[in-house]
C-alpha cells in the first residue's frame, strides 16, 4: 500500500508553546490530506481536511486559529497546535488520499502530543 | 443517530473461530466502505475496502456489503491472537465526494483467546 509518514512520533511541549506535526505522502501525490485526533479509548475524530494550495476545511467545533494547517505541496501537510494546553494532549493522526489506489485513504503512524 | 455505528464490544472469540464484525451507516448515498484495524497506541491500517454489494474476500478476511440494508460486515476466519485489536468501520461522507472524507465508527474491540 501507499506510505504516509508523520513526524515527530512523540513530542512533549510546555503549556503555552506551539508544536508542528508534519505529514508526508512518500510515494504518491496527495491533493487532499486529513487530520484526526484520538483521545484514549475513543474513536478517531476528523479535525480538518487539508487541500493543497488552498485553505483547510475545519470540522464543526475545531478552532482554526488554534490548529493551523498548511498544505503547501502535493506531498506535505503540517498541523501546528498553537498555545498548547494540557487538554490538547492527544494522538494526532494524518491521512492522505491516493488517487492511484482508487481514492483509498492511508494513514500516517500518528503523533503523540503531551502538553505539560 | 450516529452516522456510522458499531458495537464497541469486546467481542471475544476462541482461536481458530470466525469473528464477525458488524457496522451500519445512516447515509444512503455513501459509496465507499472500509475496514481498518487499529492496535492500541498505533495508527489504523487498512484491511479491506468494498464498493459494491456482495462479498469481497482477501485471505482470511471477507467484507460483506448490503447497501439496501445499509450494512457492512467483516468476517475473520481462523482467528489468531494477533488479530486482537480494535476494528474500525469507515464510510465516505456525503459531501459530493469532492474530498472523500471518511466517517468512522467507534470501533469494535476484538479479543481472540488462545
Amino acid at each position: 500500500g501507499a506510505v504516509v509518514s508523520q513526524h515527530p512520533s512523540r513530542v512533549i511541549c510546555k503549556s503555552g508553546t506551539s508544536v508542528k506535526i508534519e505529514c508526508r505522502s512518500l510515494d504518491f501525490q496527495a491533493t487532499t490530506m486529513f487530520w484526526y485526533r484520538q483521545f484514549p479509548k475513543q474513536s478517531l475524530m476528523l479535525m480538518a481536511t487539508s487541500n493543497e494550495g488552498s485553505k483547510a476545511t475545519y470540522e464543526q467545533g475545531v478552532e482554526k486559529d488554534k490548529f493551523l494547517i498548511n498544505h503547501a505541496s502535493l506531498t506535505l501537510s503540517t498541523l501546528t497546535v498553537t498555545s498548547a494546553h494540557p487538554e490538547d494532549s492527544s494522538f494526532y493522526i494524518c491521512s492522505a488520499r491516493s488517487q492511484n489506489s482508487g481514492n483509498t485513504i492511508y494513514f500516517g503512524e500518528g503523533s503523540w502530543l503531551t502538553v505539560v | 443517530q450516529k452516522e456510522v455505528e458499531q458495537n464497541s464490544g469486546p467481542l471475544s472469540v476462541p482461536e481458530g473461530a470466525i469473528a464477525s464484525l458488524n457496522c451500519t451507516y445512516s447515509d444512503r448515498v455513501s459509496q465507499s466502505f472500509f475496514w481498518y484495524r487499529q492496535y492500541s497506541g498505533k495508527s489504523p491500517e487498512l484491511i479491506m475496502s468494498i464498493y459494491s454489494n456482495g462479498d469481497k474476500e482477501d485471505g482470511r478476511f471477507t467484507a460483506q456489503l448490503n447497501k439496501a440494508s445499509q450494512y457492512v460486515s467483516l468476517l475473520i476466519r481462523d482467528s489468531q491472537p494477533s488479530d486482537s485489536a480494535t476494528y474500525l468501520c469507515a464510510v465516505t461522507g456525503a459531501n459530493g465526494g469532492a474530498t472523500n472524507k471518511l466517517i468512522f465508527g467507534t470501533g469494535t474491540l476484538l479479543a481472540v483467546q488462545p
